[in-house]
């Protein structure tokens, strides 16, 4: 079955160090790739996404992800996260000629000054 | 200028109530759709509309109902409510299917939390 895991529940770092949170899909195709933030009490707000070409996709709010086809995997960056960056991390899947986003669930990410 | 929104923002009733929750974009989507987030934060598609015609249903309850007037709006209606319909309800439209980068990109309101009691 199609499916999206994001292996950490929650991860806490300190402000100005660097983010990786991850994520894994399990697909026999290549999806189309998103990372979306929710801050406390609000909707979700794109952050990145990956359809096809450069591997390494540029995001809003100085955030990249990788996609690696031989990991399954689209892991998000930040090289510096400031305090402003806590909030709930989610990964999702759109699979080809299907409208369905498929979210992973959720990695809140804490910041300490 | 909000690109969908969703109303109310919060909703508390009773058990076997009936109640409903709107929604509406101004992005010139074709197609609109309804999650459900529950409390562990765990978001999962409901339904999908794409101009007004159901493509989507995720083996949700038949007490849940949407209805799509136009393009534009997509409402949800829940009959009978129970204690385990509690949850926050995120409403997102895109344009699937097309040619580009838009393509599966959604858009999210900014949800309506409904509390049974």
């Amino acid at each position: 079955a199609q499916s999206v895991t994001q292996p950490d529940i929650h991860i806490t770092v300190s402000e100005g160090a660097s983010l990786e949170l991850r994520c894994n899909y399990s697909y026999g195709a290549t999806p189309y790739l998103f990372w979306y933030v929710q801050s406390p009490g609000q909707g979700l707000q794109l952050l990145l996404k990956y359809f096809s070409g450069d591997t390494l996709v540029q995001g809003i709010k100085g955030f990249e992800a990788e996609f690696k086809r031989s990991q399954s995997s689209f892991n998000l960056r930040k090289p510096s996260v400031h305090w402003s960056d806590a909030a709930e991390y989610f990964c999702a899947v759109a699979f080809y000629n299907t409208d369905k986003l498929i979210f992973g669930t959720g990695t809140r990410l804490q910041v300490f000054p | 200028d909000t690109a969908v929104s969703q109303t109310p923002k919060y909703l508390v009733t009773q058990m076997g109530n009936d109640k409903s929750i709107k929604c509406e974009q101004n992005l010139g989507h074709d197609t609109m759709y309804w999650y459900k987030q529950d409390s562990k934060k765990f978001l999962k598609i409901m339904f999908s509309y794409n101009n007004k015609e159901l493509i989507i249903n995720e083996t949700v309850p038949n007490r849940f109902s949407p209805k799509s007037p136009d393009k534009a709006h997509l409402n949800l209606h829940i009959n009978s409510l129970e204690l385990g319909d509690s949850a926050v309800y995120f409403c997102a439209s895109s344009h699937p299917g097309t040619s580009g980068s838009s393509s599966y990109e959604q858009y999210f309101g900014p949800g309506t939390r409904l509390t049974v009691t």
